[in-house]
């Protein structure tokens, strides 16, 4: 089976612009979550997304949002970049949600806000 | 509020020894927990689970983890280490839905282990 796989793997923005990130899960898996991976801060849970509903949310101001596609793909937005948002953007699927399920990532989109 | 603390930042082991990562959590309820391997410039890659049963597992590489309920550990382990172990070891816990938790997957910050020749 292929693994997760998101686009862009790089990208660069000014601060104020917005970003999509897009994250493809491993065939049948319908559960996808987002983290975000900085030094200071380590891997930090964003929301979790199951059948196209949002399940779970962390701690993040309303400028990070999310949403699942029918084929269980899944995106990520950031609205009015900050140079804090820069950081690795990890995308990782499960077959279930929660529990024991295990989640395998994707290599990370690396975000730099200049 | 659930968390998970990795107490060394780093590990340095000689290739051929064994080698202990650590890893203690805190829960309300039966944890499901987990470790992670990241590599540098890539994703974080599974490595094995606890969710109940023998509290010894078993995970790919010939890494293995201890669960110890009374002093709410999850150590990871190998009995001889070898060079390309070198990387950023995560362990991470979920608590079971309710009681405050949500159900996600809470990871540690992280340890660097490095072998050496």
């Amino acid at each position: 089976k292929a693994g997760v796989t998101q686009t862009p793997r790089y990208l660069i923005k000014t601060r104020g612009q917005q970003v999509t990130l897009s994250c493809s899960p491993i065939s049948g898996h319908r559960s996808v979550s987002w983290y975000q991976q900085t030094p200071g801060q380590g891997l930090q849970f964003l929301f979790e997304y199951f059948s196209e509903t949002q399940r779970n949310k962390g701690n993040f101001p309303g400028r990070f949002s999310g949403r699942q596609f029918s084929n269980s793909r899944s995106e990520m937005n950031v609205s009015t970049l900050e140079l804090g948002d820069s950081a690795l953007y990890l995308c990782a699927s499960s077959f279930g949600a929660g529990g024991s399920y295990e989640q395998y990532f994707g290599p990370g989109t690396r975000l730099t806000v200049t | 509020a659930q968390s998970v603390a990795q107490p060394e930042d780093q590990v340095n082991v000689a290739e051929g020894n064994p080698l202990t990562v650590k890893c203690t959590y805190s829960v309300s309820g039966n944890p499901y927990l987990f470790w992670y391997v990241q590599y540098p410039n890539r994703g974080l890659q599974f490595l094995l689970k606890y969710i109940t049963g023998d509290n010894l597992v078993k995970g790919s590489y010939g890494f293995e983890a201890e669960f110890n309920k009374s002093q709410t550990s999850f150590h990871l382990k190998k009995p001889s280490a070898l060079v390309s172990d070198s990387a950023l070891y995560f362990c991470a816990v979920r608590a079971p839905v309710g009681g405050g938790s949500q159900g996600n997957l809470i990871f540690g910050k992280g340890t660097k282990l490095s072998v050496k020749p």
